[in-house]
């Protein structure tokens, strides 16, 4: 069974540009959450899909950033128009809907804003 | 709003000795789970162990274990018998139990380096 894939593995934009990341979570999860890791801090959480629905997007850094998951499979996170801070990893974990089972990560996308 | 400390940023041991991580957090719920996430170079991070606050046994994953002390918020992940593949970073997360809608909070992440 494939895990869940991230698309791309690296991007590199100028400040202004828009990028578009893509997690394809593991077939029959609801639960798709993303998360970013800015240099030499913590792993933060952005957000939290239930299917279709965003169950809780209080990480979302502003209204640069955009969350989808339509239909329920893939999800995609555009950030428009990218910033300097901005760069940093981003991660894609996906899990069952059952509480406390273990979520499964993506390798991430590692953005580069120059 | 829970907070995950671990104040190890690089461990280096040799190959085959017994190694502990530390983590630390803190938070006002009573119920929860605990992860120890461990990420290989350029790879994705897998689950290594976790821990339900309401058990008092610790859990154990063959070479893993960890140290729960829920009164002192600690939760040490220890590695007995390391081993090459083990170099990685390892990260101590926190979560709240109901669904985790929030997801996951992370430390910072510890670099663990298995020398030869």
């Amino acid at each position: 069974e494939a895990g869940v894939t991230q698309f791309p593995s690296h991007s590199v934009i100028e400040k202004g540009q828009t990028v578009t990341l893509r997690c394809d979570p593991i077939s029959g999860h609801d639960n798709l959450y993303w998360y970013r890791r800015v240099m030499g801090k913590e792993i933060k959480f952005l957000l939290h899909f239930v299917k279709e629905s965003k169950q809780d997007e209080s990480g979302m850094p502003n209204n640069r950033f955009l969350a989808e998951r339509t239909g329920g499979t893939y999800s995609t996170l555009k950030v428009q128009p990218a910033e300097l801070e901005d760069s940093g990893v981003y991660f894609c974990a996906s899990s069952h809907r059952t509480e406390n089972t273990e979520a499964f990560f993506g390798q991430g996308t590692r953005l580069t804003v120059v | 709003a829970q907070t995950v400390t671990q104040s190890q940023p690089e461990m280096s041991v040799q190959e085959a000795e017994t190694v502990t991580l530390s983590c630390t957090y803190d938070t006002s719920e009573s119920n929860y789970y605990l992860f120890w996430y461990k990420q290989p170079p350029s790879r994705q991070m897998i689950l290594v162990i976790r821990q339900e606050a309401y058990k008092q046994q610790n859990a154990t994953e063959n070479r893993f274990s960890v140290n729960f002390q829920k009164a002192a918020k600690s939760f040490s992940l220890k590695i007995s018998d390391s081993q090459l593949g083990d170099t990685a970073m390892y990260f101590c997360a926190f979560m709240k139990q109901g669904g985790g809608a929030d997801g996951l909070t992370f430390g910072k992440g510890t670099h663990l380096i298995i020398q030869p």
